[in-house]
Parts: C-alpha cells; structure tokens; sequence
C-alpha cells in the first residue's frame, strides 16, 4: 500500500505560467512533508517543507499547500522556468519515525 | 564541506558477488539512509541509522546489510548480488531523525548486476 502518491508521472508548461504539482497521502501520522527536486545524474536535492501544523509555506517562487482534511499537499511554482525542469518527489514524515517515505515523483517539463 | 559523497559511482557485478556501497558525509549529521530508485519509481528506504552503532530495517532490506561504527560513514553491503538489485542507490544524512529536517543526498552509485 503506496502512502505517498503523486498521480501525474508528467507536466508540462509554458515558462511564466505557473507549475502545480499533487501530492496525496493516506498516513495521517505523518507530521512533515517535504518536497525535493532531482536532475538526471544527480542526488534528490530539498526544495521547501512544511509542517502538519501549517496549511501553506512558501520560499520565492515555491509555495507549498497542505490540506490536512484531504490527506493532499500541492507545490506551486510561479513563474515557472525552464531550469524548473525536473522530477519532483513529495516526501512525508512522522515525527522521529527514522523515516521519509517518497512519491513516485512527477517530470516537469517547463517549455521556452 | 564535501556534503555527503558515494563511492564508486557506476558498478557491474556478476550474480553472486559481494560488494560495498561506500558513503560518507563530512556534516557531523545524526542521522543517514541507504534508498534505492528503480526507473519510474520512487526511492525505497533500504536501512537506515539514527546515530553511531544503531541501525534499523527500512522499506526494502532484504539482501543488503549496514553498519555505522562513525557519525561519518554508512556503508552499504551486498552480500551476494541479484539481478533485482539492479538500480541507482542513494545515500542521504540529515541533521536529526526528527524528519523536520530535509535530507542531503549523495550522487548516487548505478549497480548493474548480470
């Protein structure tokens, strides 16, 4: 049983417009969760968080959205850029549990 | 700082062989973890350690062994390798296991076994 779900493998945008990624989860343990960005060839790098007690974070162009009713996190990202381009992994946590389970992560493609 | 690096960074075996995943991290981080990503998938929890001499079982653990004598390193061993083992692994360490804090990730090692 996936506890974490990204269910679009693939999103495409025009630069400018603004990117939506989802996130689903079924763990209502979990108490963080953190998005994270990964190249071809590289490491999964962190990108922004936000806490079970929160319902939005944002850093720049990233805002993030927790619906805690719903069991469903959204990344933003305004205004997308093609160095945006990459897979992006959602990531939950509980506290001190040791562990982060992932998504299936989701390809962003932002078109010039 | 070097953050967290993983030797080798390709690796072929034969089926049956032995190897080590090297992994180490010059940031004093409490906690690090071993995932496997498969094509399309996400990274799978492998083993993972919340501090120097203590280890636990993650998502997918069958097949590989750690152990973590130092705060710096995270070795991962396949004790005798398998077709299914095929994939990048990454390494990870993070200021604490309270998960309020991100993970930084190593490069990864890409292991084909035949």
């Amino acid at each position: 049983d996936q506890q974490v779900k990204q269910n679009s493998p693939s999103l495409s945008v025009q630069e400018g417009r603004i990117s939506i990624l989802n996130c689903d989860y079924t763990n209502s343990m979990f108490d963080y969760f953190l998005w994270y960005k990964k190249y071809p060839a590289e490491g999964p790098t962190f990108l922004i968080s936000i806490s079970s007690i929160k319902d939005k974070n944002e850093d720049g162009r990233f805002t993030v959205f927790l619906n805690k009713s719903a069991k469903h996190l959204s990344l933003h990202i305004v205004p997308s850029q093609p160095g945006d381009s990459a897979v992006y992994f959602c990531a939950a946590s509980a506290y001190n549990a040791g562990k982060s389970t992932f998504g299936d992560g989701t390809t962003l493609t932002v078109k010039p | 700082n070097a953050g967290v690096t993983q030797t080798p960074k390709f690796q072929v075996l034969k089926t049956g062989q032995s190897m080590t995943l090297q992994c180490a991290q010059d940031m004093n981080h409490e906690y690090m973890s071993w995932y496997r990503q498969d094509p399309g998938m996400g990274l799978r929890l492998i083993h993972y350690s919340v501090g120097a001499g203590i280890t636990d079982q993650g998502e997918v653990p069958n097949g590989y062994n750690v152990s973590r004598s130092t705060t710096e390193d995270f070795p991962l061993r396949l004790l005798s390798a398998a077709p299914s083992q095929t994939s990048v692994y990454f390494c990870a360490s993070s200021y604490s296991a309270s998960g309020a804090y991100e993970q930084y990730f190593g490069p990864g090692t890409r292991l084909t076994v035949t």
